[in-house]
């Protein structure tokens, strides 16, 4: 069956620090990779997309990798804030469709 | 960026009653909006692309007849919940590509929180 999987246990981390963040897919071929973040009662937000022929996307204190042999994305904050705080949803696009998929997301807590 | 804006935020209803939720976008045209529901602690779920001009595509499971979508404008789509009951309550979401029926970078509302008692 298909399924994308990441961490459902919160990841805690001090400030300062680099937090990363997993994302692993089962029978899926996608074409591209997204990573965005959702505030409580809020909707998500997008911050980066890599494709499939990328091994590595860079935004500011954001990275992500996408290994498409071990089906995995990690993404990373690197001098992580309080402010990074939030939920992490990886989605990709379905395979042959124009669906995007989500992920149930990492919970980030970073401690002043 | 572009703006999706969705109302309302918050609805507390009675068991049996319709509940119409909007999502417009503001600064873009969406021929192709998405709209998905999410429990606590759960991803999100694709209930059904709503395209406009035409029918909307539903996803294995959600009936059709209870969320009824309507997709009247380059900028308007609506999601009304007929009949709605406890087990409706859910925070609902639309979200639109603005780069046409591609769903990279997708912009969201601000959700809805729907709560039937």
């Amino acid at each position: 069956s298909q399924k994308i999987e990441q961490n459902s246990e919160a990841l805690n981390i001090q400030e300062g620090k680099t937090a990363t963040l997993t994302c692993n897919y089962t029978n899926y071929s996608p074409a591209y990779l997204q990573w965005y973040r959702q505030d409580p009662g809020r909707g998500p937000v997008f911050l980066l997309l890599i494709r499939e022929n990328e091994k590595e996307k860079r935004k500011e204190r954001l990275k992500v990798t996408f290994d498409t042999t071990l089906k995995q994305s990690l993404f990373h904050i690197t001098a992580s804030q309080p402010a990074d705080s939030a939920t992490y949803l990886c989605a990709l696009d379905d395979t042959g469709g124009f669906k995007t998929i989500f992920g149930a997301g990492t919970r980030l807590f970073v401690k002043a | 960026g572009a703006v999706v804006s969705q109302h309302p935020s918050r609805v507390i209803c009675k068991s049996g009653t319709s509940v119409k939720i909007e999502c417009r976008s503001l600064d873009f045209q969406a021929t192709t909006m998405f709209w998905y529901r999410q429990f606590p602690k759960q991803s999100l779920m694709l209930m059904a692309t709503s395209n406009e001009g035409s029918k909307a595509t539903y996803e294995q499971g959600v009936e059709k007849d209870k969320f009824l979508i309507n997709h009247a404008s380059l900028t308007l789509s609506t999601l009304t919940v007929t009949s709605a009951h406890p087990e409706d309550s859910s925070f609902y979401i639309c979200s639109a590509p603005p780069g046409g029926d591609s769903n990279e970078k997708l912009f969201f509302g601000s959700g809805t929180q729907l709560s039937v008692l």
